[in-house]
């Protein structure tokens, strides 16, 4: 059974940062493209990046409203996909999602972590 | 930037047929994935590549797409269906995009 299991979300003041982890499991990880999917309050989904695996090349891609500020990473040894978030704002408050990420089937999002939120605020 | 528009909610009756639309510039040359939201889980997918079932989709769901539209029609609609539900493409311009979602009640 796939799971995804996010941690570290908390209290971050504007300006600060915050590195979010997901545990995998279930899968062979070091094969998988992964992703990051965040969720303001009361508000639709939105894409925040993605990594490809090691054996496509292991590069990122990031939406526009983060990217310079958002780092995503792996550690296929440990199973762990990470986010490392910078110079946070006020409008980063949301649930970050971990997900997979199906590029052969059609670019599509096919397992979810249960979320860790994340809140931005003085 | 590619834009996709859901209507904000529909409504339906128990054992009826909901059909939820996802509004994109020729979306019908894009492979169109749906999620379900129940309040307080993460999202499911439930139709990817346009119509197919991911395994422990209930038959009910399907989806089309054509056009400028795309649907997803869940049939003989039950009160645990009662959730939000997202369409999404990759765009080779945009990568991946998210429709806005629509809030599905059942009477």
């Amino acid at each position: 059974e796939v799971q995804l299991v996010e941690s570290g979300g908390g209290l971050v003041k504007p300006g600060g940062s915050l590195r979010l982890s997901c545990a995998a499991s279930g899968f062979t990880f070091s094969n998988a493209w992964m992703s990051w999917v965040r969720q303001a309050p009361g508000k639709g989904l939105e894409w925040v990046g993605r990594i490809k695996s090691k054996t496509d090349g292991g590069t990122t891609d990031y939406a526009a409203p983060v990217k310079g500020r958002f780092t995503i990473s792996r550690d296929d040894s440990k199973n762990t996909l990470y986010l490392q978030m910078n110079s946070l704002k006020t409008e980063d408050t949301a649930v970050y999602y971990c997900t997979t990420f199906d590029a052969l089937g059609g670019a599509n999002f096919d397992y979810w972590g249960q979320g860790t939120l994340v809140t931005v605020s003085s | 930037s590619y834009v996709l528009t859901q209507p904000p909610s529909v409504s339906v009756a128990p054992g009826k047929t909901a059909r939820i639309t996802c509004g994109g510039n020729n979306i019908g040359s894009k492979s169109v994935h749906w999620y379900q939201q129940k309040p307080g889980q993460a999202p499911v997918l439930v139709i990817y590549y346009d119509s197919d079932r991911p395994s422990g989709i209930p038959e009910r769901f399907s989806g089309s797409n054509s056009g400028n539209t795309a649907t997803l029609t869940i049939s003989r609609v039950e009160a645990g269906d009662e959730a939000d539900y997202y369409c999404q493409v990759w765009d080779s311009s945009s990568d991946v995009v998210f429709g806005g979602g629509t809030k599905l009640t059942v009477l």
